[in-house]
């Protein structure tokens, strides 16, 4: 079925270096995507999003990256700091709808 | 400070006795959204709001109802709960529908035993 999934359940990296995190999706028809970062204890937190029509944007740390092609999408945190260890979703919306369905969360550990 | 708020935070409650989880902004957003959070499952829609007086179903409204009289209240009712309906449960907001940077409250942990 459709569905937006995640490659890895759990990421351990060190900090200072850089984290990636992956995501895949089904639904072509998919036009925007979003990565939430969630805390322990917290709420989902928006990082950063990207339109179909776009391959690359780059916040604050953090770059999302989308292949239309293969269907995947990527975050990527620079300098990963103990701050950033948390679960990563991403989110997709499919054109026509007005809500977002969530992939099942990768968490990432920052070793010290 | 903006936020949104959902209480209480956690609830301990019996099968079939109704309660309700109550959710408010204070940002003037007209999006309003419940969502349900389970291991391996993510986050499940459950209702949304794209204004007053106007709800829709999300993905897996049964079980639930909302309702949405002020802007800034978003309600979230069991009226009869069942243990499938334990859950973490998140109350989300934002600008206008089709923007789709959501707060998130903090967080509703629900016991249905």
């Amino acid at each position: 079925g459709e569905s937006v999934g995640l490659h890895l359940p759990t990421l351990s990296v060190q900090e200072g270096d850089n984290s990636i995190i992956n995501c895949a999706y089904s639904n072509s028809a998919s036009d925007y995507f979003i990565w939430y970062k969630q805390e322990s204890g917290k709420g989902p937190q928006f990082i950063i999003d990207i339109r179909s029509n776009m391959d690359k944007r780059q916040g604050q740390r953090v770059t999302v990256l989308l292949n239309k092609t293969v269907k995947h999408l990527s975050l990527q945190i620079a300098a990963t700091q103990p701050g950033d260890s948390a679960v990563y979703f991403c989110a997709e919306n499919r054109t026509g709808r007005r809500a977002l369905t969530f992939g099942s969360g990768t968490r990432l550990q920052v070793q010290p | 400070e903006a936020q949104v708020t959902q209480n209480p935070r956690y609830l301990i409650t019996v099968t079939g006795k109704k309660l309700t989880v109550t959710c408010s902004q204070n940002m003037n957003h007209e999006y309003m959204s419940w969502y349900r959070q389970d291991p391996g499952l993510g986050l499940r829609q459950i209702y949304y709001s794209m204004n007053v007086e106007v709800t829709d179903k999300g993905d897996v409204p049964e079980g639930y109802k909302v309702s949405r009289k002020e802007k800034r209240n978003f309600p979230l009712i069991l009226e009869s709960p069942s243990p499938n309906q334990t859950s973490l449960y998140f109350c989300a907001s934002s600008l206008r529908t089709g923007t789709y940077e959501q707060y998130f409250g903090p967080g509703t942990r629900l016991t249905v035993t």
